[in-house]
């Protein structure tokens, strides 16, 4: 079965923009689950969604909000982009939530310039 | 607060040699225990867990992990590496606090096998 899809790859945007990340989930699973890794804070988690609503969440400023659709497809966006905010952006799946297994995306890597 | 301590950034092994990436978290709470694994330009894969049940747990291809509630550790082992190995571990711990489900991640090692 197909694995997790984020879009796009690659982004790179200018301070004070926005930007939208998308994840389309492993068939079937309900909770997505978004993660902001980088090379001085490691990964850390941003917030899970299950099924459309926001069960969880980490310790990110209101500039970073997400969604989740019907069909399990989730988007996370940020606001007012700080150089800071360059990262690599990870969306993992997982059938019930996060103490069972979860698959990883690829993730966007953004760049804030 | 919970957190993840992996005590080693960087492990450096030759290929066959048996390794441990150590990992110790801090929780007051029950807690599940995940161990990662990342190849560069990609994301993570689920290496094992711990859930419940035996405190020994083991993945397809060759690593095992054991619970130690009393230290509060969860150390990767793998008697004989390979090249293919190579990669940046991560140890997660998902707990419950403050009214949320939390996944905690270490630092990382990163494991370099050479021949």
């Amino acid at each position: 079965k197909a694995g997790v899809t984020q879009t796009p790859r690659y982004l790179i945007k200018t301070r004070g923009q926005q930007v939208t990340l998308s994840c389309s989930p492993i068939s079937g699973h309900r909770s997505v689950s978004w993660y902001q890794q980088t090379p001085g804070q490691g990964l850390q988690f941003l917030f899970e969604y299950f099924s459309e609503t926001q069960r969880n969440k980490g310790n990110f400023p209101g500039r970073f909000s997400g969604r989740q659709f019907s069909n399990s497809r989730s988007e996370m966006n940020v606001s007012t982009l700080e150089l800071g905010d360059s990262a690599l952006y990870l969306c993992a799946s997982s059938l019930l939530g996060l103490n069972t297994e979860a698959f990883f995306g690829q993730g966007t890597r953004l760049t804030v310039v | 607060a919970q957190s993840v301590t992996q005590l080693d950034s960087q492990v450096p092994v030759f290929e066959e040699a048996p390794v441990e990436l150590r990992c110790n978290y801090s929780s007051s709470v029950s807690v599940y225990l995940f161990w990662y694994v990342q190849y560069p330009n990609q994301g993570l894969q689920l290496l094992l867990k711990y859930l419940s049940g035996s405190t020994l747990v083991e993945s397809i291809n060759g690593f095992e992990a054991e619970f130690n509630k009393s230290q509060t550790s969860f150390h990767l082992r793998k008697p004989s590496v390979h090249i293919s190995d190579t990669a940046e571990y991560f140890c997660a711990v998902s707990t419950f606090s403050g009214g949320y489900n939390k996944l905690i991640f270490g630092a990382g090692t990163r494991l370099a096998v050479h021949p």
